[in-house]
């Protein structure tokens, strides 16, 4: 596709269910990052993948958040026993080439809402 | 932690009106320093990649100051239109062991810009 494309846009899920959030990256692109917005605040970050491993996946608040991508393109955020305070903007960007060039631009997909009620 | 702050939260104009954000960083470890335009229910749009100490940018009626040593960043909006009402952010990108940056990038809360007409 020509960006990045995240489905569903909207998803409303009651407390303790699992949620699937899926990211698809610009063709090509090898590095894909995770970010919430919570209301009020910043993105912040969660995970970020090189290719198919997660090399950095500080950001995860607990073990009920994990993600995914087997085969180095498309992506999922998994969580589980989902909590209120999980309602967020989940936000997916993928760049070219991460490092070694400082004006490498990261390309934002439109977020998926996820509200827990 | 690394903290990245905008000023101000929130902003009402007028149409035709210039109005400027502030985004400050660390001054150390620098590698970059993005603006994002984040319209409802859209991706965030890369408006700047700013990477040098006294760059100063240009797009259209935006455009964008930095300074490293100090650690700030100046948005501008010339002659503001109802279009341009949007969530502005400023994300800072940060050297890792190398000398490079994967990419994490750690934003500001944003300031979210309306122009009434």
């Amino acid at each position: 596709g020509a960006g990045v494309s995240q489905t569903p846009s909207n998803k409303v899920t009651e407390k303790g269910k699992y949620v699937e959030l899926r990211c698809d990256p610009i063709s090509g692109h090898t590095a894909l990052y995770w970010y919430r917005q919570s209301l009020g605040q910043g993105p912040e970050f969660l995970i970020y993948f090189q290719g198919t491993g997660a090399a950095d996946d500080s950001g995860l608040p607990n073990d009920r958040f994990f993600a995914v991508r087997p085969e180095g393109s498309v992506s999922t955020l998994k969580i589980q026993r989902t909590e209120r305070g999980d309602s967020a903007v989940y936000l997916c960007a993928s760049t070219l080439r991460p490092g070694g060039n400082p004006n490498t631009e990261a390309f934002f997909g439109q977020g998926t809402r996820l509200t827990v009620v | 932690i690394l903290n990245v702050e905008q000023s101000p939260q929130s902003l009402h104009v007028q149409e035709g009106d210039s109005t400027n954000f502030t985004c400050s960083f660390p001054s150390s470890n620098f590698y970059a320093l993005h603006w994002y335009r984040w319209e409802t229910a859209k991706s965030p749009e890369a408006l700047f990649v700013m990477t040098l100490n006294g760059d100063e940018k240009k797009k259209g009626r935006i455009s964008a100051t930095l300074n490293t040593k100090e650690g700030y960043s100046y948005l501008y909006i010339k002659g503001s239109q109802p279009e341009d009402s949007a969530t502005y952010l400023c994300a800072f990108l940060g050297f890792h062991a190398g000398g490079t940056s994967y990419g994490k990038l750690t934003f500001g809360q944003g300031t979210i810009l309306t122009v009434h007409p």
